[in-house]
């Protein structure tokens, strides 16, 4: 079967660093892709990584370790308006799966 | 640019009456369509998907359906809803052949009486 495991929630504090992990197990793997959805709104796209590393996009990047099945999401200089749910999603076969969601709230 | 365009945007609809949600993407060809339903704060799960004018895969047996009449329109219907159908539909798309991320239409949120 095909799994995407995630935290459900995380709390960090404004201005601080967040991390938020993602394991898979997939049949097929052609890339891990994070996205961020605030409540009432629809998912957007935030990173994708094809190749183990680091990809790096303004305040957020994104790791990826496919000998791990493992990823994770990093959010740094953390405002308030990050405040959301985010979730990993992996291309396997035709169709990407997704996790089920870390909400992250965040401190003043 | 490529859109995508979803509607409506919230719909209130009585249990056994039927249903369609339409999305359209503009600015490309031969796009891969997915259906997803998403509950009150949970996540996303995939109704359906098309890599082709009336090619559907379904993934979750149910009393909805899906076309593609066109190769840009996707439809979500059913003859009759549920209370479980309730939640939070979304269409998205992305290029054929790619790994590359989805992007969403800005979704219908569904409420069966």
């Amino acid at each position: 079967g095909q799994s995407l495991e995630q935290p459900s929630e995380v709390t960090a504090v404004e201005g601080a660093i967040v991390q938020i992990n993602c394991t898979y197990q997939t049949s097929g793997f052609y890339g891990l892709s994070w996205y961020q959805q605030h409540d009432g709104g629809a998912p957007t796209f935030l990173s994708y990584n094809g190749l183990d590393g680091l990809e790096e996009t303004g305040r957020f990047s994104s790791f990826l370790s496919r000998s791990d099945s493992y990823g994770y999401l990093l959010l740094q200089e953390l405002q308030m308006k990050d405040s959301a749910s985010y979730f990993c999603a992996v291309r396997g076969d035709d169709k990407i799966i997704f996790g089920k969601g870390t909400r992250l709230h965040i401190l003043p | 640019s490529q859109t995508i365009h979803q509607w409506p945007a919230t719909l209130v609809q009585p249990v056994g009456s039927p249903l369609s949600l339409e999305c359209t993407v503009e600015g490309t060809s031969n796009p891969n369509l997915y259906w997803y339903r998403q509950a009150a704060g949970r996540g996303l799960q995939l109704l359906f998907y098309s890599i082709g004018i009336d090619q559907i895969s379904s993934e979750v047996p149910q009393n909805l359906s899906a076309s593609r009449p066109q190769d840009r329109q996707f439809i979500l219907s059913s003859k009759k809803l549920l209370l479980s159908d309730s939640g939070f539909y979304l269409c998205a798309w992305n290029f054929q052949g790619t790994a590359y991320g989805y992007t969403f239409g800005s979704g219908t949120r569904l409420t069966v009486v």
